[in-house]
């Protein structure tokens, strides 16, 4: 089955301590994204990858990193997490540029208290 | 700039009611795709349409029709005799070029019973 699996789905951590939010597709799709999403703003995107060792920032990348050495990946990481961080985050990925739209991962509900 | 707005925060009808989203768009580009996405109490993003700028036709699926106007720059969505199952949140959203799918800050549809 055509997939974007996230892990963890849920995740509560303590300010300060680095997370990694796994993303990982099976469609060989060449683009993939990072969004949060928060309450009245919608979905936001974080960074985005054109393809392999190619990423770039999207609308609010403070604090947060990724990494795109193989296709198939695209971890999130925060390093230093903050409470301003909680938020419910998704992956997506599509075979190009999002034109023929984003296949989306079931998502990662993340609190930093 | 590409901009999304859904000016429609919360919605409430009785089941069974006909229901209108509106999505308003503003782009510079001709070429351009408008999404919707469904998103239920679970969470996920379900994808429920792509729609291209040089197709102008009214697209109807079900109980669900969607209407494109580039005069008025809207893309407005019609779910006919709503159901409980309706119930969630709908987003707008909307491509070009290498850009990111830019989002609405999204509609919350409660379908009372």
């Amino acid at each position: 089955e055509a997939q974007v699996t996230q892990n963890p789905r849920y995740l509560i951590t303590v300010t300060g301590k680095k997370l990694t939010v796994t993303c990982s597709q099976n469609m060989n799709h060449e683009y993939m994204s990072w969004y949060r999403q928060d309450p009245g703003l919608g979905l936001r995107q974080i960074y985005y990858s054109m393809n392999v060792e190619v990423t770039d920032k999207g609308d609010v990348p403070e604090g947060y990193k990724v990494s795109r050495k193989e296709k198939r990946n695209f971890p999130l990481i925060l390093e230093s997490p903050s409470p301003n961080q909680t938020s419910l985050y998704f992956c997506a990925s599509s075979s190009s540029p999002p034109a023929y739209g984003y296949t989306f991962g079931s998502g990662t509900r993340l609190t930093v208290v | 700039a590409q901009k999304v707005t859904q000016a429609q925060t919360e919605i409430s009808v009785v089941e069974k009611e006909d229901v209108t989203l509106d999505c308003v768009y503003e782009t510079r580009d001709t070429t351009y795709y408008l999404f919707w996405y469904k998103q239920p109490p679970s969470g996920e993003l379900v994808f429920l349409i792509r729609r291209n700028s040089f197709d102008e036709q009214n697209e109807i699926s079900g109980r669900y029709s969607w209407n494109f106007q580039k005069s008025t720059s809207s893309f407005n969505f019609t779910i006919t005799a709503s159901q409980v199952v309706d119930s969630a949140v709908y987003f707008c959203a909307l491509h070009f070029g290498n850009e990111k799918l830019t989002f609405g800050t999204g509609t919350r549809l409660t379908i009372i019973p």
